[in-house]
């Protein structure tokens, strides 16, 4: 079965600063990997998604993504945080459903604080 | 616009009660799913649907039932089988077109039993 590992349940940085957040995950195939985003009390927004091919990825908002299969790693990156970044970031991973589509397989999250 | 609309964004549920939240999409996708969240553990699956009037179960089914009677509508029933169904609801759907799709997600349903 899949899984998918946030080893940080809280990040904290500075406003202007650089930003990493760590996922990784076990699947057994070639793995569909997601980031989405989380407002308080708001539904999840896609940030990227890897599917195949060049293993950096660019999303909405200045977001990218690096796929490292040796590391079984999908980490998020963000070269300058806003304030408005701030908010809970879930990793994904999918298994192909017979007949199409995804089932997701989440992690638990990393809720980021950004200091002004 | 296009979306997933879930309806009520707020619901209070008596012990023992039946409730239904509602999911409705108008961006003609086949798939549609229920998760269900709560703080600390992410979201898990809890049913979803590729085609009308069939459904399978996630991986948390006990304690819920859906249908699928139209391509559009998702509806989801907390049974009071559920024994801990306070907790954020989310509605996602995407296209049946192979793996290479994302869920888009509506805004939730916040269920508090009472």
């Amino acid at each position: 079965a899949q899984s998918v590992t946030q080893p940080d349940i809280h990040i904290t940085v500075s406003e202007g600063a650089s930003l990493e957040l760590r996922c990784n995950y076990s699947y057994g195939a070639t793995p569909y990997l997601f980031w989405y985003v989380q407002s308080p009390g708001q539904g999840l927004q896609l940030l990227l998604k890897y599917f195949s091919g060049d293993t950096l990825v660019q999303g909405i908002k200045g977001f990218e993504a690096e796929f490292k299969r040796s590391q079984s790693s999908f980490n998020l990156r963000k070269p300058s945080v806003h304030w408005s970044d701030a908010a809970e970031y879930f990793c994904a991973v999918g298994a192909g459903l017979t007949g199409g589509g995804n089932k997701l397989t989440f992690g638990t999250g990393t809720q980021l604080k950004v200091e002004l | 616009d296009g979306g997933i609309t879930q309806s009520p964004k707020y619901l209070f549920r008596k012990e023992g009660q039946n409730v239904t939240l509602s999911c409705e999409q108008n961006l003609n996708h086949d798939a549609m799913y229920w998760y269900r969240q709560d703080p600390g553990q992410g979201l898990r699956l809890i049913y979803y649907s590729q085609i009308v009037n069939d459904f399978q179960k996630g991986d948390i089914a006990e304690g819920y039932s859906v249908s699928r009677e139209k391509k559009e509508s998702f509806p989801l029933t907390v049974t009071s089988a559920q024994k801990n169904p306070t907790a954020f609801y989310l509605c996602a759907s995407s296209p049946q077109t192979g793996r290479k799709t994302e869920a888009f997600f509506g805004q939730g349903t916040r269920l508090t039993v009472v």
